[in-house]
């Protein structure tokens, strides 16, 4: 079975860091580049970044972009996301997704995690 | 950034109705274009890739068109399993963005 599944999250004071993980199965991890995305409660999805197949290429949307690390170990078939200097906008559900599907380099999130919460807060 | 406008924000309609949701992109974005189904409590679910190309295990009943800015999710006839959020999603150019999402609820 294909399956995505996150550990690391929990409560963190403002300023503070976390490292969320994803282990990987059911697919050979190391040909698919890996994404993080989040929801904020009760809001709608954003992307966070995405990782290729050997981890040479990284991409951030903005407002991560230099707090946000994204890595990978293909030996382990794990992703993970260090996150730092957190603030309260960054309280979401983070979840781990392969974009799997479709055309060119890397394509739509075909498999999800169910995701790990974030929850920023002294 | 390429933002994806979603129409309308909700839509009520009974079992057995059609269903149809649209997205509209700022930029053009060609194909690559998903739309995503997300029920209370879990995670989102693809329904439709490179904007009409089915996933694995989605019902005829989802279909998908559009191309360049404007984009459209079909639901044939609405399952009670269908009432859901749907988000539309961009992989046309960085950053990856999603639209605010369109809340399908019982009539």
């Amino acid at each position: 079975e294909v399956q995505l599944v996150e550990s690391g999250g929990g409560l963190v004071q403002p300023g503070g860091s976390l490292r969320l993980s994803c282990g990987a199965s059911g697919f050979i991890f190391s040909n698919y580049w890996m994404s993080w995305v989040r929801q904020a409660p009760g809001k709608g999805l954003e992307w966070v970044a995405n990782i290729n197949q050997d981890g040479s290429g990284k991409y951030f949307v903005d407002s991560v972009r230099g707090r946000f690390t994204i890595s990978r170990d293909n030996a382990k078939n794990s992703l993970d996301l260090q996150v730092n200097s957190l603030t309260a906008e960054d309280t979401a559900i983070y979840y781990c997704a392969r974009p799997g599907s479709g055309s060119g380099s890397y394509g739509a999130f075909d498999i999800w995690g169910q995701g790990t919460m974030v929850t920023v807060s002294s | 950034e390429i933002v994806l406008t979603q129409s309308p924000a909700t839509l009520s309609l009974s079992p057995g109705e059609r269903a149809i949701l649209s997205c509209r992109a700022s930029q053009s974005i060609g194909r690559y274009f998903a739309w995503y189904q997300q029920r209370p409590g879990q995670a989102p679910r693809l329904l439709i890739y490179d904007a009409s190309n089915r996933a694995t295990g989605i019902p005829a009943r989802f279909s998908g068109s559009g191309s360049g800015t404007d984009f459209t999710l079909t639901i044939s006839s609405l399952e009670p399993e269908d009432f859901a959020v749907y988000y539309c999603q961009q992989r046309g150019s960085w950053p990856l963005t999603f639209g605010g999402g369109t809340k399908v609820e019982i009539k």
